[in-house]
C-alpha cells in the first residue's frame, strides 16, 4: 500500500518568501508528526496532530510557522518570512493510533537562499 | 526532558565483521526506544523498538538491539555486516506513556555506518 508522501521532494525559495509543505498520511491514520532534521542532526520534533486539532506545537521555533490539517488526514506546514536557518529537510511521520509506530515519508528538503 | 546519545559519529566496518552502534538514552519515565535507518534520499525506516516486552528485541535485516535498564543503553548489533548495510542509523525514545503522551520521538545525532569490501 501507499505510504507517507510528502510535496515537493525540494524546495528552493528566497529570503522573506512564504512556503507551503505538504504531507499525505497513510490512509486512516489518525496521529500526524512533523520534525525537521538539520545537516549532520537527527530529526527534531515541531508539531502533532491527532486528527484535526494540534495537540502538541510544543516543537515550532517561532510564529512564522503553522500547521494545519483540517480533514483530519493531509497537513501543511507553512513557513512565513523564511529564514536561511530554516534550511533542513522537513518530515513527515503518521501512525494508526497514538500510540502506533509512526512511518515517515521521503521529506521535503527546503533550501532558503 | 528526555534525550538521547549516539557514541560515534561514524563506524566503519569490514563486510562480515560485527556491527555494533550504541545508544544511551535518558528518560524520567520507562521509554519506549527505538532504531531507525536512513538510506540515502529515502525517509526513516523502522529497524526494532522495545515497548517493555522482552529487552532483547529482533528486527528486519538480521539486526538487534538489547535493553539494559541499569546501563540505559538500547545498542544495536547484527553479527555480520553486508555491504547493503551501509546507512545512516538514528536511536530514538519516546515516553511510555503519561495518560495522553502522543509519543512524540526524540531522536540521536545519528551514526554513519560504512560497510568496506
Amino acid at each position: 500500500g501507499a505510504g507517507v508522501s510528502q510535496t515537493p521532494s525540494n524546495k528552493v525559495t528566497e529570503k522573506g518568501k512564504y512556503v507551503e509543505l505538504r504531507c499525505d498520511p497513510i490512509s486512516g491514520h489518525t496521529a500526524l508528526y512533523w520534525y525537521r532534521q538539520s545537516l549532520g542532526q537527527g530529526p527534531e520534533f515541531l508539531i502533532y496532530f491527532q486528527g484535526t486539532g494540534a495537540a502538541d506545537d510544543s516543537g515550532l521555533p517561532n510564529d512564522r510557522f503553522f500547521a494545519v490539517r483540517p480533514e483530519g488526514s493531509v497537513s501543511t506546514l507553512k513557513i512565513q518570512r523564511t529564514e536561511r536557518g530554516d534550511s533542513a529537510v522537513y518530515l513527515c511521520a503518521s501512525s494508526l493510533t497514538a500510540r502506533g509506530t509512526q512511518y515517515f515519508g521521503p521529506g521535503t528538503r527546503l533550501t532558503v537562499l | 526532558a528526555q534525550s538521547v546519545t549516539q557514541l560515534g559519529s561514524h563506524v566503519s566496518v569490514s563486510e562480515g565483521a560485527l556491527v555494533l552502534l550504541r545508544c544511551n538514552y535518558s528518560s524520567s519515565v520507562p521509554p519506549y526506544l527505538f532504531w531507525y535507518v536512513q538510506y540515502p534520499n529515502q525517509g526513516l525506516q523502522l529497524l526494532l523498538k522495545y515497548t517493555s516486552a522482552a529487552t532483547l528485541v529482533k528486527g528486519i535485516n538480521g539486526f538487534e538491539a538489547e535493553f539494559k535498564k541499569s546501563e540505559t543503553s538500547f545498542h544495536l548489533t547484527k553479527p555480520s555486516a553486508h555491504m547493503s548495510d551501509a546507512a545512516e542509523y538514528f536511536c530514538a525514545v519516546s515516553d511510555l506513556a503519561h495518560l495522553g503522551s502522543n509519543y512524540k520521538l526524540t531522536f540521536g545525532k545519528g551514526t554513519l555506518l560504512t560497510v568496506n569490501p
